[in-house]
């Protein structure tokens, strides 16, 4: 039990489709994190959030969203995605953003896009 | 060349035997290291850091050579429960957020 949850675990979407992926931390972490895990790729950071002000935002495309409006909670907005934007989209949280290396992950949502 | 490489594998060991896994990184001032695993459709979890003089947790050995920008994973007496895929993880400082993930291992271990 990793203490940060996903809803949904499996989301199919057109691409004129608008969808929200939820993320959910209750570990009383301060930073919150969106990361996409493609096949066969290394996870690619997309957000960060410390304690809910946005502070990273990795070259992400405006198709994605992040909105994060406490702590706990951390959610990814999206519409007119591509069918090359399917993959496994993981929240993860850590004490603060200056916590290194640790950090826990939710199980991920899976995302197919036709 | 990626920041992180690994031998994508996968390695199909017996139960017992002993395996290893290395990591090269490209950045010479990375600060700190770390193996993750993740289990087939699962989350990452971290396994363990790596610390400049190696350590060890149980079965589990990891080593660190600084000059040849290499990181290694042993894993001794394979369990079946050890079957999943080892992510090398680096990080610039010892404190950022930004960490540099590896596409990983994946280890198959058979009865």
């Amino acid at each position: 039990e990793t203490g940060v949850t996903q809803t949904p675990r499996h989301l199919v979407m057109g691409m004129t489709n608008k969808k929200s992926l939820k993320c959910e931390q209750h570990l009383g972490h301060n930073a919150m994190y969106w990361y996409k895990q493609s096949a066969k790729k290394p996870l690619e950071l997309m957000f960060v959030y410390s304690l809910e002000e946005r502070v990273e935002n990795n070259s992400v495309p405006s198709r994605f969203s992040p909105e994060c409006p406490n702590s706990s909670h951390l959610f990814l907005h999206l519409h007119t995605l591509q069918p090359e934007d399917s993959a496994l989209y993981l929240c993860a949280s850590s004490q603060d953003t200056s916590s290194g290396g640790t950090q826990y992950f939710g199980p991920g949502t899976r995302l197919t896009v036709l | 060349r990626k920041e992180v490489e690994q031998d994508p594998g996968p390695f199909n060991v017996p139960e017992g035997a002993t395996v290893a896994f290395n990591c090269t990184y490209s950045n010479s001032a990375s600060q700190s290291f770390f193996w993750y695993r993740q289990d087939c459709r699962k989350e990452p979890k971290l396994l363990m850091s790596v610390y400049s003089s190696g350590n060890e947790d149980g079965r589990f050995t990891a080593q660190l050579n600084r000059a040849s920008q290499y990181i290694s994973l042993l894993i001794r007496d394979s369990k079946l429960s050890d079957s999943a895929t080892y992510l090398c993880v680096v990080n610039l400082t010892d404190s950022s957020y930004k960490l540099i993930f590896g596409s990983g291992t994946r280890l198959l271990v058979r009865p």
